[in-house]
């Protein structure tokens, strides 16, 4: 079965420095993409960073950065730089999509608090 | 303006009451989706339709009713609401084919039934 594991349910850092977000996933589909989200205390799902099971190198988006192992089945966001307005939920995703069904499976999210 | 819009954006009401939440997108995509977000938790799938005739159940689709009523709007339908379906409601979009594939969220629905 498709399963998105967080295992951070919270995380702090100093501003300035970078983090890390855990995010392990369980998949029998030969090709699969991960997301990353993040959603401020306004609510909103926003979308930061893609990687697909096929792409050769990880993904990079301005301070978000994927650090993709496929063989340990872990697709880690790093923020670099982190500045106070990351402090937000962030959701690590999975698509899982078969002749009956597309969508995004979830994981529970980390909670990440950055401080001055 | 946004490309992914809710309506309304927080609504109480009882139960027993019938109530609609709406999604409209000005991204051209065909496919669009319904998720909740009950607190402490990720999303999970409602509904989907990948075009206006294609409407397919998600993980938790019992209690729900969908109506997409043009490519660009997606209703989602509580038939008789009960508190068990109070959460965040997510609308989201998404492109048919290649790339990646991206789901874009609106910015949610906050339903509290009583």
């Amino acid at each position: 079965a498709q399963k998105i594991t967080q295992t951070q349910p919270g995380m702090f850092v100093q501003e300035k420095e970078a983090v890390t977000l855990d995010c392990t996933y369980d998949t029998s589909d030969p090709s699969y993409g991960l997301f990353w989200y993040k959603q401020p205390s306004s609510g909103e799902m926003i979308f930061l960073i893609y990687q697909g099971s096929y792409d050769q190198q990880n993904a990079t988006e301005g301070r978000y950065s994927l650090n993709f192992q496929k063989a340990r089945k872990s697709a880690n966001l790093v923020i670099s730089a982190s500045q106070l307005g990351d402090s937000a939920m962030y959701f690590c995703a999975m698509r899982h999509r078969s002749y009956n069904t597309d969508k995004l499976i979830f994981g529970t999210g980390t909670r990440l608090q950055v401080f001055p | 303006d946004a490309d992914v819009t809710q309506t309304p954006r927080n609504r109480i009401t009882k139960t027993g009451k019938r109530i609609m939440l709406e999604c409209s997108q000005t991204k051209g995509h065909d496919r669009m989706y319904w998720y909740r977000q009950d607190p402490g938790l990720g999303l999970q799938l409602i509904y989907y339709s990948f075009d206006v005739k294609d409407i397919n159940k998600g993980e938790i689709s019992d209690g729900y009713s969908v109506s997409r009523q043009a490519q660009a709007k997606f209703s989602l339908s509580l038939e008789s609401a009960i508190p068990n379906q109070t959460a965040l409601y997510f609308c989201a979009t998404a492109s048919r084919g290649g790339g990646t594939d991206t789901q874009y969220f609106g910015p949610g629905t906050r339903l509290t039934v009583l």
